[in-house]
């Protein structure tokens, strides 16, 4: 069965530095999406990406974050600078269509000190 | 303005029972996911209901969605100890490009 795979599993970086993100999403799936968890707390919307644009975005996708479809398969999410606060598990989600289930990958634990 | 709020945030059940979980929301929505995460892991989708659905079921889950209340539930039928999770619901806006999660209920089953 398809499924989004995510890598690293896990980052560790420091305060200040640039983080990227990747994601494969399934493979004929159009709709993108980036999600992060921090630690004992509720799945939180970054941004949606379809036909190679930013559909829609939450109030914490700031300046710091961008994302990227470099390819036909990678999504990526790039932090330029990193905050302590941005630790956090991040997950990619995949849909169809926009009114269709999104599925999720495995997420990346990221982690800055 | 928070969207997608479940009740009760914990639920301690035995085996073999049944385990309710309700969400509330507050905007229109297209439709309503139900997620399950186990502790620290991704999260695996269970079912969507659309805006025009009041019922569906999948296995041993059934989810009814009232968009006059605006309200779902999901209901999971013979509680096992591996349904041990937190389940979210998540809200699409009508637009279809933001999905809100709630809080989400912790679902303990006692074996």
């Amino acid at each position: 069965e398809p499924e989004v795979t995510q890598t690293p599993s896990h980052q560790v970086t420091q305060m200040g530095q640039e983080v990227i993100l990747r994601c494969v999403p399934i493979s004929n799936h159009l709709y993108f999406y980036w999600y992060r968890q921090i630690l004992g707390q509720k799945v939180e919307f970054l941004v949606s990406f379809y036909n190679n644009e930013i559909s829609e975005k939450s109030e914490i996708f700031d300046d710091q974050f961008s994302v990227e479809r470099p390819d036909g398969s990678n999504f990526t999410l790039k932090i330029r600078s990193t905050k302590l606060e941005d630790s956090a598990m991040y997950f990619c989600a995949s849909s169809a269509t926009a009114q269709e289930t999104q599925y999720f990958g495995p997420g990346t634990r990221l982690l800055v000190l | 303005s928070q969207q997608g709020e479940e009740d009760p945030q914990a639920l301690s059940i035995q085996e073999g029972e049944n385990a309710t979980m309700n969400c509330s929301y507050k905007t229109s929505i297209n439709n309503l996911q139900w997620y399950r995460q186990n502790s620290g892991r991704g999260l695996v989708h269970l079912i969507l209901i659309r805006s025009n659905e009041r019922e569906k079921h999948s296995g041993r889950l059934r989810v009814t969605l009232d968009t006059s209340k605006k309200s779902s539930s999901l209901l999971i039928t013979a509680s096992r100890a591996a349904d041990t999770a937190s389940y979210f619901c998540a809200t699409g806006n009508t637009g279809g490009f933001k999905t809100i999660f709630g809080a989400g209920t912790r679902l303990f089953v006692k074996a």
